[in-house]
């Protein structure tokens, strides 16, 4: 039982190149989550799905776009990579209002 | 909507000592709440959680927490804190189902113990 997996888990972009961050989870969850972490301002939520065909903006959606996929799928893609998007993202899924589950982060620096 | 805030950035305790993080939330329907530890490098990882019954919660490594709606609070405490007690800990809540099962973290709490 892999959890929530994310891929890469590390990435070097320069500004203006465009990139997808893929997650997935095999515990059937309905809803999935994308946030990003950066120093002093905790985990800020940036798109979420929260069932299969569905998504919608969280705290910090401008710069990216989401596909949820099928139900174990979620990315997240920055179209054009700004400095200002350096942050370690972090994939998590849950069913319905219980704890939701974290992947290892993808650590992200746009140069 | 909902929101979580965390009391202090940072704490420092020595070892042997009470080992407490505030955490207070807003919702307007019954919160769900959770209280997370992250270690340096990795992901998140459930420390105890709160969604209906007993008020008082235990959760792993010897913390345990307890919801107060009377004070919109969901303190975490430790009596005995340990070295490897040494990360980040997170407040987090989501408990509105019309609000798409959101999950709203506070600003995190990073802990250092002091031999």
């Amino acid at each position: 039982n892999a959890g929530v997996t994310q891929t890469p888990k590390f990435q070097v972009l320069k500004t203006g190149q465009s990139m997808t961050l893929q997650c997935a989870q095999d515990m059937n969850h309905n809803s999935m989550y994308w946030y990003r972490q950066d120093p002093g301002m905790g985990l800020r939520l940036i798109y979420y799905s929260a069932s299969e065909g569905t998504t919608d903006k969280g705290e910090v959606p401008n710069g990216y776009n989401v596909s949820r996929l099928n139900k174990r799928e979620f990315s997240l893609r920055l179209e054009s990579a700004a400095p200002s998007q350096t942050s370690v993202y972090f994939c998590a899924s849950r069913i319905g209002l219980t704890e939701a589950f974290f992947g290892q982060g993808t650590r992200l620096t746009v140069v | 909507a909902q929101s979580v805030t965390q009391l202090g950035s940072h704490v420092s305790v020595s070892e042997g000592a009470l080992v407490l993080l505030r955490c207070n939330y807003s919702s307007s329907v019954p919160p769900y709440l959770f209280w997370y530890v992250q270690y340096p490098n990795q992901g998140l990882q459930l420390l105890l959680k709160y969604t209906t019954g007993a008020t008082l919660v235990k959760g792993i490594n010897g913390f345990e927490a307890e919801f107060k709606k009377s004070e919109t609070s969901f303190h975490l405490t430790k009596p005995s804190a340990h070295m490897s007690d040494a990360a980040e800990y997170f407040c987090a809540g989501g408990g509105d189902k019309a609000a798409g099962n959101k999950l709203t973290f506070g600003g995190g709490t990073r802990v250092l113990v002091k031999p």
